[in-house]
């Protein structure tokens, strides 16, 4: 099956900083979900991105799906933002079964 | 927009019992819904796809008669845990895409479930 690896697994910042985050797929995809998973468990999807480029206030995603790689970028990082960030991609058609990432751990610190 | 129940958010069991773990949709139909298990500091991992009025379809890896799902109708779909034992501790978490033609996953807000 694909392959969905994420990186850093761990990013610790101070409050006010950038950040990007990568997402590396094995495969072609039809659909790529950024998420974003608070420390309670709840799953908030932040992108739906099989390629291009979108904005979402403090963050946005780019796909280069010819090199099978997706960006997250966060600006201006606040504690809320803290949490576990994963990529999630969808083959084929009934393309809403997802497999997701490895996953990357942000903390932001006041 | 699109409101995914997740019911029991905790539970807790003794080893042997049997657990059922309900996903309801609150303002859509969902014809499919996908049940997932997460374990500490890990991804998740898809286990089985529930369909609307048929058997569900399951993982590679994942034993259809210790996990049992029904999805009786179009806003709920159910988990159960058969003979519950430590090693089935994890979170589980339910999704469904709101509507025909969405690629969007909404997720349950998950059950934490701890085998005594």
């Amino acid at each position: 099956g694909i392959q969905v690896e994420q990186s850093p697994p761990d990013l610790i910042l101070q409050e006010g900083a950038n950040s990007t985050l990568r997402c590396n797929f094995s495969d072609s995809v039809n659909n790529l979900q950024w998420f974003h998973q608070n420390p309670w468990g709840q799953l908030i999807n932040l992108f739906y991105i099989p390629s291009g480029t979108k904005q979402n206030g403090r963050l946005s995603a780019t796909t280069v799906a010819t090199e099978r790689y997706s960006l997250l970028y966060i600006s201006s990082s606040q504690t809320t933002d803290s949490g576990v960030y994963f990529c999630a991609v969808g083959v084929g058609f009934g393309n809403e079964k997802l497999t997701f990432g490895t996953g990357t751990r942000l903390t932001i610190i006041p | 927009g699109a409101v995914v129940s997740q019911h029991p958010s905790r539970v807790i069991c003794k080893s042997g019992t049997s657990v059922k773990i309900e996903c309801r949709s609150l303002d859509f139909q969902a014809t499919t819904m996908f049940w997932y298990r997460q374990f500490p500091k890990q991804s998740l991992m898809l286990m089985a796809t529930s369909n609307e009025g048929s058997k569900a379809t399951y993982e590679q890896g994942v034993e259809k008669d210790k996990f049992l799902i029904n999805h009786a109708s179009l806003t709920l779909s159910t988990l159960t845990v058969t003979s519950a034992h430590p090693e089935d501790s994890s979170f589980y978490i339910c999704s469904a895409v709101p509507g025909l033609g969405a690629n969007v996953l909404t997720f349950g807000a998950g059950s934490r479930l701890t085998v005594l």
